[in-house]
């Protein structure tokens, strides 16, 4: 079954502090793993899209990173409109269970100005 | 270009009832696939629709259903509502299951069963 976990659940960082949010994963051969943004009563808002271990992808302050165990998505100098809810999600090779994506429960990050 | 969208936004059922939900995906868009979002489960697949035909679908009771128009645009029903059916219900579009094309969603349908 696959799985995926996401740490921290909640992060709380000061205008400009850097970090980043793990997404450990568990699946019978991947096909994508993907990051979405959601912000409160919305849907989740598509950011990157990652196939292969040593990826890596860029937009504006984030950047996402794969390995094979794990992904990360680093947020450099964040801004208070960067809170959100950054859900990880990964999608199997047809043939390995369910085609939907299966996500993590998310990291809820909150930029203190 | 218009998103995802669905309706309604809002709906209070209560205990035995049934619901249907609607989506229209963005144009051109041919795959549609439904998530229930919750704050204990966070988002689990429901089903996915591509052609009018359901492609595959998740870990839920035969309660759920779906389906799909030659226009694209989905519902989904819900028949017999339990207490832990409320949730936000998500529809996504993408072009083609076929191709690693990330999925698009809309803002949900929030179903309160009372």
């Amino acid at each position: 079954e696959d799985q995926v976990t996401q740490s921290p659940e909640a992060l709380r960082l000061q205008e400009g502090e850097s970090s980043s949010l793990n997404c450990s994963y568990t699946v019978s051969g991947l096909r994508g793993l993907f990051w979405y943004r959601q912000d409160p009563g919305k849907g989740p808002e598509f950011l990157f899209t990652l196939y292969s271990a040593g990826e890596e992808k860029e937009k504006e302050r984030l950047k996402a990173t794969l390995t094979k165990k794990e992904s990360f998505l680093h947020i450099t100098a964040p801004k208070p409109e960067d809170s959100a809810t950054y859900l990880c999600a990964v999608q199997a090779h047809a043939g390995g269970g369910a085609d939907g994506l299966t996500f993590g429960k998310g990291t809820h990050l909150i930029i203190q100005p | 270009k218009a998103g995802v969208t669905q309706t309604p936004r809002y709906l209070i059922k209560t205990r035995g009832q049934q619901v249907t939900l609607s989506c229209s995906p963005i144009s051109g868009h041919r795959s549609v696939s439904w998530y229930q979002q919750t704050p204990g489960q966070g988002l689990q697949f429901l089903f996915e629709y591509f052609s009018e035909t359901q492609r595959n679908k998740g870990n839920f009771p035969g309660r759920f259903s779906g389906r799909q128009f030659s226009n694209s645009r989905s519902e989904m029903n819900v028949s017999t509502l339990e207490l832990g059916d409320s949730a936000l219900y998500l529809c996504a579009s993408s072009p083609d299951p076929g191709k690693n094309s990330p999925l698009h969603f809309g803002n949900g349908t929030r179903l309160t069963v009372t």
